[in-house]
């Protein structure tokens, strides 16, 4: 069993629906949780990131974490185009070590 | 504010080739840096990471180097390359001080013929 499952899509939706995105995990002993953005040949770029349960919102984008289900999310209100990119969680148990998803390839569409 | 910078952007390299991909930071001091590949369709396998000059840990076994000359200065090497170390290489610096969230590079494609 993989230390972190994400979907890896394809996922397609209209332009200005809201998205979810979902990551499970399996290493209890993660504390931090991160989201990156990542436009294709480009490097991962930092969106969201959340140490502690519960909801942290930034504009359109909310990250979501629940520890006791091992859970955490992304959304994405008012999608837009510029939005398809592929999205991977990351999270942490120390200082050096991210372990990341396989990424969800989203497509917005106009 | 810190920027993050590799080359070269793009390389095709023959079996047994060697190779240097080089990454430097600006903006920061004492940087914690971090080399990753992502193959195709797949997620981001962590291969070293450094905590300071000299420093270098190494998180997969394979015919792949690191080195870490400078401060702000992180090299990916090898001797001779595999057809198998096609992918696509990240840099990545942490402010060790502050925060755990790591900064990523624009990437070197690298494709072994």
């Amino acid at each position: 069993q993989k230390e972190v499952e994400q979907d890896p899509g394809p996922l397609s939706v209209p332009e200005g629906a809201i998205v979810s995105l979902n990551c499970t995990y399996s290493n209890s002993a993660f504390q931090y949780f991160m989201w990156y953005r990542q436009y294709s040949r480009k490097g991962p770029e930092l969106l969201m990131y959340t140490y502690s349960s519960g909801n942290k919102e930034d504009g359109r984008f909310t990250a979501q974490v629940d520890k006791s289900s091992k859970y955490i999310s992304l959304f994405i209100r008012d999608s837009q185009p510029s939005d398809s990119a592929t999205y991977l969680c990351a999270m942490s148990q120390g200082a050096q070590k991210l372990v990341f998803g396989q990424g969800t390839r989203l497509t917005i569409n106009p | 504010s810190q920027t993050i910078h590799q080359w070269p952007a793009t390389l095709v390299q023959p079996v047994g080739s060697p190779l240097s991909l080089e990454c430097t930071v600006e903006g920061t001091s004492n940087p914690n840096l971090y080399w990753y590949r992502q193959a195709a369709g797949r997620g981001l396998q962590l291969l070293f990471y450094s905590v300071g000059i000299g420093q270098i840990s190494s998180e997969v076994p394979q015919n792949l180097s690191a080195s870490r000359p400078q401060d702000r200065q992180f090299i990916l090497s090898s001797k001779k390359l595999l057809l198998s170390d096609s992918g696509f290489y990240l840099c990545a610096w942490r402010d060790h001080r502050s925060s755990y969230e790591q900064y990523f590079g624009p990437g070197t494609r690298l494709t072994v013929t």
